[in-house]
């Protein structure tokens, strides 16, 4: 079946402008995380949502980082007045459930570039 | 939450064993040990899970210590298609996963 999928790819914006990436979740599943991935370094957790509660938002860096999910399935992250440091991957994951030992199965990725 | 560590990169020959180690001295009782590997441009991509006991499946096999305070996941044959960062993570049930920087292993031909 299909997996995560993310859109943009690629985004490039001038510091200042909003963005917003999406992230379609493996249909069915009900945890959702997102993640941002500097160059070099590991993923970094941001977000959490079961179904479309947020019930984890301690990740996010600043309140210009906003994420919804609606109606339990496709999630956005919304980055307002971007700043350079806000250059990175940002990866989407999704898995039936939050609980250990569930497999979390991430997308590409939107590789989001910050002038 | 726990940390692990891994050896920053790696090196190995196509078609040779590989093992990849991990520390996590301040495990937890429920600490699952997970491994996941991402691939250029790709995100990270589950390849083996274990508590106690070792683990075998068709990508990989994951050997733990019996004190739990070290693991090593092993790839039986490497193959150009493995060259990738390997990340060691504990994760308790409701935790989130904590990546560290990894193991950038290299295949050569």
């Amino acid at each position: 079946g299909a997996g995560v999928s993310q859109s943009p790819r690629y985004k490039v914006a001038k510091r200042g402008q909003d963005v917003a990436l999406r992230c379609d979740p493996i249909s069915g599943h009900v945890s959702l995380f997102w993640y941002q991935q500097a160059l070099g370094q590991g993923p970094e957790f941001l977000t959490y949502f079961q179904n479309e509660a947020q019930l984890d938002k301690s990740g996010l860096p600043s309140d210009r980082f906003f994420a919804e999910r609606p109606e339990g399935s496709v999630s956005t992250l919304k980055i307002q007045r971007t700043q350079q440091e806000d250059s990175a991957v940002y990866l989407c994951a999704s898995s039936l459930y939050r609980g250990s030992p569930d497999t979390q199965y991430f997308g590409p990725g939107t590789r989001l570039t910050v002038l | 939450d726990a940390k692990t560590t891994q050896p920053n990169s790696m090196e190995s020959n196509e078609e040779e064993p590989v093992h990849l180690p991990c520390n996590h001295s301040t495990i937890s009782g429920t600490d699952y040990i997970h491994w996941y590997r991402q691939l250029p441009s790709q995100g990270p991509e589950y390849v083996i899970h274990g508590l106690t006991s070792n683990v075998n499946n068709r990508m990989a096999s994951l050997a733990i210590a019996e004190d739990r305070k070290s693991s090593t996941l092993i790839l039986h044959r490497a193959t150009l298609r493995d060259a990738a960062v390997y990340y060691c993570i504990l994760r308790d049930y409701g935790q989130n996963f904590v990546f560290g920087p990894g193991t950038r292993l290299s295949v050569l031909p």
